[in-house]
């Protein structure tokens, strides 16, 4: 069975850029999952939908971050205008069902903003 | 609110060590427990779970039990491989938050030859 998919594995762009990072969930789940992980902060939620509707986004940095799911099977998360201080690993997960569901992660998107 | 503690890394063993990674947790309610793993370059991969007190989760040699009373769930393995090297990471979720899962900060094991 095929896992999350996020695309690219990597990007490095210049500051000012705009980056748009890509989700494919898991056929079937109804939950998805953006993180961010650095050395600095660890591991941090960013924004989840379930059914493809954004339930908690107060984990977003500020506005210059957004994240959509316009069907069950894709999901984007987009910087405009990116920072050197956006430059982290971003992680995409989905999960079926609620409470004890494990969530399935992708495998990472690095980014890096010069 | 939800919070997980996990001991400090890096752990560093030789190889057929015994393993333990300390897990403590505050949570409302009766929360579901999960250790994931994640290799270097790689997503997190779940390792093993528990969903009530006193549940033993267990996979690849590696098990935990959901202790209630001392809100803890431990990560424990008999003998270690070079092979386990890698970040462990203590979360939890609660029902009422959907499937909204809270981390711990990870824990680094190293395991030599």
């Amino acid at each position: 069975d095929a896992g999350v998919i996020q695309s690219p594995r990597h990007e490095v762009t210049e500051m000012g850029q705009e980056v748009t990072l890509r989700c494919k969930p898991i056929s079937g789940h109804d939950y998805l999952f953006w993180y961010r992980q650095t050395m600095m902060r660890g591991l941090e939620l960013l924004i989840y939908f379930n059914n493809n509707v954004p339930i908690d986004d107060s984990g977003m940095p500020e506005d210059r971050f957004s994240a959509k799911m316009p069907n069950a099977s894709f999901s984007t998360l987009k910087i405009q205008p990116s920072e050197p201080r956006d430059s982290a690993v971003y992680f995409c997960a989905s999960s079926f069902g609620v409470g004890n569901q494990p969530q399935h992660f992708g495998d990472g998107t690095r980014l890096s903003i010069l | 609110g939800n919070s997980v503690t996990q001991m400090e890394g890096p752990v560093t063993l030789s190889e057929e060590a015994f393993l333990t990674i300390n897990c403590t947790y505050t949570a409302t309610g009766y929360p579901s427990l999960f250790w994931y793993v994640q290799y270097p370059g790689e997503g997190l991969q779940l390792l093993l779970k528990a969903t009530k007190a006193d549940d033993k989760g267990s996979n690849k040699g590696f098990e935990a039990t959901y202790r209630k009373e001392t809100t803890s769930f431990h990560l424990e393995k008999g003998s270690v491989q070079v092979s386990d090297s890698a970040v462990y990471f203590c979360a939890l979720s609660n029902t009422g938050g959907g499937n909204k899962l809270t981390f711990g900060t990870g824990t680094q094991l190293k395991v030599e030859l």
